[in-house]
């Protein structure tokens, strides 16, 4: 069966320090790849998606991720976070012809301290 | 910016009780999806409807759950009589199409709680 693993179940920061998230699908066919992140009290957002095309892809608040095929891997990385990023952050894909079910990674909850 | 919304956003209920929990999509989307998370496990996906049936559903929907697009513009989940495993945040999301690049905007959420 079709699935996302995210590596780290729980994150901690200081500020301004980098981050990178891991995430894993496992299948071997089209896949669209997304990022969503859940601050606390908000609902799922979009932090990032890709189709086609360029392998790296930026998304909102500096946060970008790239697509390496060979690896079945997205990950999430931002150069330097900050407080507000604190959140749960959730890797998903769809695939591609199948009716637009998302597949969510189990999530990474991410601290970052002041 | 046009968003999902979902009422209620706590509900409590006693075993073996109906609930329904309501949805209203953005309003040019086409495609409509109900999730779920059970505290601390993943999102899972329950259903996705599109021109007013179902397109796919998981293992997880057995028949003691339905949903409905009563007048064009609400979208609800129904469960018909509640487990206790049926506790969980239960998200409602939308899409203009299905599969492609189409996002999916997701509502805030029901907690539901199943005493």
């Amino acid at each position: 069966a079709q699935s996302v693993s995210q590596h780290n179940h729980h994150v901690i920061l200081s500020e301004a320090a980098s981050l990178e998230l891991g995430c894993n699908y496992s299948y071997g066919g089209t896949v669209n790849l997304f990022w969503y992140v859940q601050y606390p009290g908000q609902h799922l957002q979009l932090l990032l998606k890709y189709f086609s095309g360029d392998p790296l892809v930026k998304g909102i608040k500096g946060f970008e991720a790239e697509f390496i095929k060979s690896k079945f891997s997205f990950n999430l990385r931002k150069p330097s976070v900050q407080w507000s990023d604190t959140a749960e952050y959730f890797c998903a894909v769809i695939l591609y012809n199948q009716g637009g079910k998302l597949i969510f990674g189990q999530g990474t909850e991410l601290s970052v301290k002041p | 910016e046009p968003e999902v919304t979902q009422t209620p956003s706590h509900q409590v209920t006693q075993m073996g009780q109906e609930v329904i929990l309501r949805c209203v999509p953005i309003s040019n989307h086409l495609y409509f999806y109900w999730y779920r998370q059970i505290l601390g496990q993943k999102v899972e996906f329950l259903v996705s409807f599109y021109n007013n049936e179902i397109s796919e559903k998981s293992e997880i929907f057995d028949d003691q759950f339905s949903v409905e697009r009563p007048d064009g513009s609400n979208f609800t989940l129904k469960i018909r009589s509640t487990k206790l495993e049926d506790s969980a945040m239960y998200f409602c999301a939308s899409s203009e199409n299905a599969g492609g690049p189409g996002e999916q905007f997701f509502g805030p959420g029901t907690r539901l709680t199943v005493l």
